[in-house]
């Protein structure tokens, strides 16, 4: 079985400095796909990034990026230069390989809640 | 539409009353998701429907939650006798292929409030 864990319940930045959030996982497939979602005081959830189990490079989009050890199962998020409209809930979500029966239900972390200081 | 659209968006029900909430997913997407999320917790996955297959039902917390999908499209989750437990926000999700590197898209939610 799939498995996310996020162990930062909530994390302060200050504004313009850069904030890592952890997140590991747990499977037995070879083939999977990471994803972190934003979800603002609004409710949304809002796609950020995704990495798949066979990239060899590290993904990033614009002040996103994920630092991918697949040795140590961990998909951890950067957000460079911190804008005060990065306050939101994080969440860490993996998918498996779809030929596996419910292999590739998304599956999500606890969450964790950022907070940009000024 | 444009993107996963949900109904109602609020609804209050008395505690014993059924309700019913609705997904209409992004066309042509063949994966659709329930999800349950508490007030500041995290997405408690309930349902899972890919293509024609049988739908993963392994998260529906009891037998008062079902959910259905008609035509590879409209989703609707149905939940019997509802308990004050089950006020939440309901956030459905659908994608592409259901293959491991296409993101979900999700809708804005139903908040459920069981008084």
């Amino acid at each position: 079985a799939q498995k996310i864990t996020q162990t930062q319940p909530g994390m302060f930045v200050q504004e313009k400095e850069a904030v890592t959030l952890d997140c590991t996982y747990d499977t037995s497939d070879p083939s999977y796909g990471l994803f972190w979602y934003k979800q603002p005081s609004s409710g949304e959830m809002i796609f950020l990034i995704y990495q798949g189990s066979y990239d060899q490079q590290n993904a990033t989009e614009g002040r996103y990026s994920l630092n991918f050890q697949k040795a140590r199962k961990s998909a951890n998020l950067v957000i460079s230069a911190s804008q005060l409209g990065d306050s939101a809930m994080y969440f860490c979500a993996m998918r498996g390989p779809p030929w596996r029966e419910y292999g590739n239900k998304l599956v999500f972390g606890a969450g964790t809640i950022l907070r940009v200081k000024s | 539409g444009a993107g996963v659209s949900q109904s109602p968006s609020n609804k209050v029900t008395e505690k014993g009353k059924d309700v019913e909430l609705r997904c209409d997913p992004i066309s042509g997407h063949t994966a659709l998701y329930w999800y349950r999320q508490s007030l500041g917790q995290g997405l408690e996955f309930l349902i899972y429907f890919q293509g024609n297959s049988a739908p993963d039902k392994s998260g529906l917390p009891s037998d008062r939650f079902s959910a259905e999908r008609t035509g590879g499209s409209v989703s609707t989750l149905t939940i019997q006798r509802t308990q004050q437990e089950d006020s939440a926000v309901y956030l459905c999700a659908s994608s592409n292929h259901g293959a491991s590197n296409t993101e979900a898209f999700f809708g804005q939610g139903t908040r459920l409030t069981v008084v």
